[in-house]
């Protein structure tokens, strides 16, 4: 049982260049997050997933899209990268219902130059 | 959920001392959850707090929901070197999967 897992663990990409940071959990949880996380600033919902075949955004969405590809996957993409974007980036994972724990994987640094 | 504010933002103990840290919110809150972030790691739930005046307790570290559900409390008892990171409380207001968190506490403490 791993919970939640991302994909890759850091990244540096230029300006302009386009990435997707994978997220999997094997919880069979029915909703899912990204979350980007700045020093000071806590975490910052981007997009949610509350269950498969559904997406909505968040608090920061600009600049990313997000897939959720079956009940285990939902993954973010960045389609042309700027240094703002430059931020440690978390996915999670819950149970639907009246429980708010809420699962996070590992993590993704990434770095825009 | 609504927006919380988190005092103090950073706190620095020595070994054994106690350490509180807040969450505070101008309107009504349906819930407050508390998550602790180890340096370098990734946001692990605590507890969830639902009921006005409600009191939970986990070893150590005491959870307290205001009476008016428009603040809450984490105290930690006695603190040791593993209490350190990143507190965060979070309320999911009225949405059924969002969550909103606030900026966290940063706990240090000297050995």
């Amino acid at each position: 049982n791993a919970g939640v897992t991302q994909t890759p663990k850091f990244q540096v990409l230029k300006t302009g260049q386009s990435m997707t940071l994978q997220c999997a959990q094997d919880m069979n949880h029915n909703s899912m997050y990204w979350y980007r996380q700045d020093p000071g600033m806590g975490l910052r919902l981007i997009y949610y997933s509350a269950s498969e075949g559904t997406t909505d955004k968040g608090e920061v969405p600009n600049g990313y899209n997000v897939s959720r590809l079956n009940k285990r996957e939902f993954s973010l993409r960045l389609e042309s990268a700027a240094p703002s974007q430059t931020s440690v980036y978390f996915c999670a994972s819950s149970a639907s219902g009246q429980t708010y724990e809420q699962y996070f994987g590992p993590g993704t640094r990434l770095t825009v130059t | 959920g609504q927006q919380v504010m988190q005092i103090p933002q950073y706190q620095h103990v020595q070994e054994g001392e106690d350490f509180t840290t807040y969450c505070n919110s101008s309107t009504t809150l349906s819930n407050i959850q508390w998550y602790k972030q180890r340096p370098g790691g990734h946001p692990v739930f605590l507890i969830q707090l639902v009921k006005s005046g409600e009191v939970k307790k986990q070893k150590r570290l005491t959870f307290q929901f205001g009476e008016a559900k428009k603040n809450s409390s984490l105290h930690i008892t006695a603190t040791q070197t593993t209490d350190v990171g990143t507190y965060f409380c979070s309320n999911s207001g009225g949405s059924n999967y969002k969550l909103t968190f606030g900026k966290g506490t940063l706990l240090t403490v000297n050995p």
